[in-house]
């Protein structure tokens, strides 16, 4: 079946450090892939997305790139604020069979210090 | 235009009794679904559903049962509880479709089996 591998963190950063959160995916069909951001005691939020290969998804200064060839979507920030800290999860929808299943990584806490 | 929402938001039941969670999409949306978020399992789809209709369904047992109302609210049953079932529930709505649409989520019902 699909399935969806992200790194484990925590992932601790300083105020306007780079972040990268690797995401990779294997899927029977062509997925659409998506980022979802989720904080304290909310639910998640899309925070970008994107439907076919080399499609660039961009949000709030976070962007990642639908890369087929790596089967890869990794989440990248220049400079990363306190605000950003919470739980990214990497996911994909494949329609393929005719069913559409969302599978979601087991998530990502990211912490970011002053 | 309001959120999706979800009641109630804490539940506490004990193994072998029944519980049945509430969500109501946002105006418009047709397709509703429900996941259930563990520290163990991460995030896992349970089932979607769309014009009244189950669409989609994940892998759990026939305990997790969900209907959808005329008005696109659902409701999710689970009948004879585990201590496994205790877990975060999240519903999310989108406007027709689980591949290109963006599903935006509830804020979900913990439910804690004693």
């Amino acid at each position: 079946g699909d399935s969806v591998t992200q790194m484990e963190g925590p992932v601790t950063l300083s105020e306007e450090a780079f972040l990268t959160i690797n995401c990779t995916y294997t899927a029977t069909g062509y997925p659409s892939l998506f980022w979802y951001v989720q904080y304290p005691g909310e639910g998640l939020q899309l925070l970008l997305k994107a439907t076919k290969a080399d499609d660039k998804g961009s949000n709030k200064g976070f962007e990642a790139t639908y890369r087929k060839e790596t089967t890869s979507f990794h989440l990248e920030k220049g400079s990363v604020q306190v605000s950003d800290s919470a739980v990214y999860f990497c996911a994909l929808t494949d329609g393929s069979g005719g069913s559409y299943i969302p599978t979601f990584g087991r998530g990502t806490s990211l912490i970011v210090h002053p | 235009k309001a959120g999706v929402t979800q009641t109630p938001r804490y539940l506490i039941k004990t193994r072998g009794q029944q519980v049945t969670l509430s969500c109501s999409p946002i105006s418009g949306h047709r397709s509703v679904s429900w996941y259930q978020q563990t520290p163990g399992q991460g995030l896992q789809f349970l089932f979607e559903y769309f014009s009244e209709t189950q669409r989609n369904k994940g892998n759990f047992p026939g305990r997790f049962s969900g209907r959808q109302f005329s008005n696109s609210r659902s409701e999710m049953n689970v009948s004879t509880l585990e201590l496994g079932d205790s877990a975060l529930y999240l519903c999310a709505s989108s406007l027709e479709t689980l591949m290109g649409d963006t599903q935006y989520f509830g804020p979900g019902t913990r439910l804690t089996v004693l």
